[in-house]
C-alpha cells in the first residue's frame, strides 16, 4: 500500500475562521512533509516530521502550524489566512528523509 | 544556491511520440527524483535516481551525477502522460528539502 491520504479534498474558509488539513500514511515511513503549491509553480516545503523532530522553513508564517499526533498522522492548524494563501496543500511520506517521497491528492484551499 | 533547470518548458507531441526532458543544476547533490503531477493535481513519484538509468515500463531516467543533469525519456507517448514533470534534487546537508525546478508541461494530443 503506497497510499497517502488527505482530508477534505476542497476547503472554503474566510479569514477569521480556524480549520484543520489531516494527512495519513499506514506505509510505516518515519518522514511526513507538508507543501504548498500555487498554480503553475511547483511544490514549496513548508514543514518536516523526521524521526519526531520537525523542521521549519523558516518563511512559512505563524498562522500555520503543524501537529504529528502519532507516526501515521500529521496535522496542518490553519488560523487567520489570508487570500494568498489559497492553494494547493499536499501531503507526502518517505521512509527515511532523503528517499522516494510518496504524495497525497492534496488539499484545495481557497481563503475568502 | 543551487539552480535546477528543466527544459523544454512546454512540449506538445501526438500521441506515440517519443520525448526527451531535462533537468540541469548546478552543484553537487545528494539524490534526484522525477515526479509526474496529473491535471488533477495529483504528484507521483517517477524516479528516484541520483545517478545511472532505471526503466519502468515507457519511461526511463539518466542521472549523470558528473555532469550535473537528468534525462527522462518517454516513449510511445499516450493521453495519460500529459501533465507537467517536475525534477527535485537534494542538496547535501540541505536538512532534507528538495529543491525543484519549474516544471516540463507536456501535452499528449490523440
Amino acid at each position: 500500500d503506497t497510499e497517502v491520504t488527505q482530508t477534505p479534498k476542497h476547503l472554503v474558509m474566510g479569514m477569521t475562521n480556524k480549520k484543520s488539513l489531516k494527512c495519513e500514511q499506514h506505509m510505516g515511513h518515519r518522514a511526513m512533509y507538508w507543501y504548498k503549491q500555487k498554480a503553475k509553480k511547483p511544490p514549496e516545503l513548508m514543514f518536516v516530521y523526521s524521526y519526531e523532530k520537525l523542521s521549519i522553513n523558516e518563511s512559512v508564517p505563524s498562522r500555520f502550524s503543524p501537529e504529528c499526533p502519532n507516526s501515521s498522522l500529521l496535522n496542518l492548524h490553519l488560523h487567520a489566512l489570508q487570500p494568498e494563501d489559497s492553494a494547493l496543500y499536499l501531503c507526502a511520506s518517505s521512509w527515511l528523509a532523503t528517499d522516494t517521497q510518496y504524495f497525497g491528492p492534496g488539499t484545495r484551499l481557497t481563503v475568502l | 544556491g543551487i539552480q535546477v533547470e528543466q527544459s523544454p518548458p512546454d512540449l506538445i507531441l501526438q500521441e506515440g511520440a517519443n520525448s526527451t526532458l531535462r533537468c540541469n543544476f548546478s552543484d553537487s547533490v545528494n539524490n534526484l527524483q522525477w515526479f509526474h503531477q496529473n491535471p488533477w493535481g495529483q504528484l507521483i513519484n517517477l524516479f528516484y535516481i541520483p545517478s545511472g538509468t532505471k526503466q519502468n515500463g515507457r519511461l526511463s531516467a539518466t542521472t549523470v551525477a558528473t555532469e550535473r543533469y537528468s534525462l527522462l525519456y518517454i516513449s510511445s507517448s499516450q493521453t495519460t502522460d500529459s501533465g507537467v514533470y517536475f525534477c527535485a534534487v537534494e542538496l547535501m546537508d540541505s536538512n532534507y528539502q528538495l529543491i525543484w525546478g519549474a516544471g516540463t508541461k507536456l501535452i499528449i494530443k490523440p
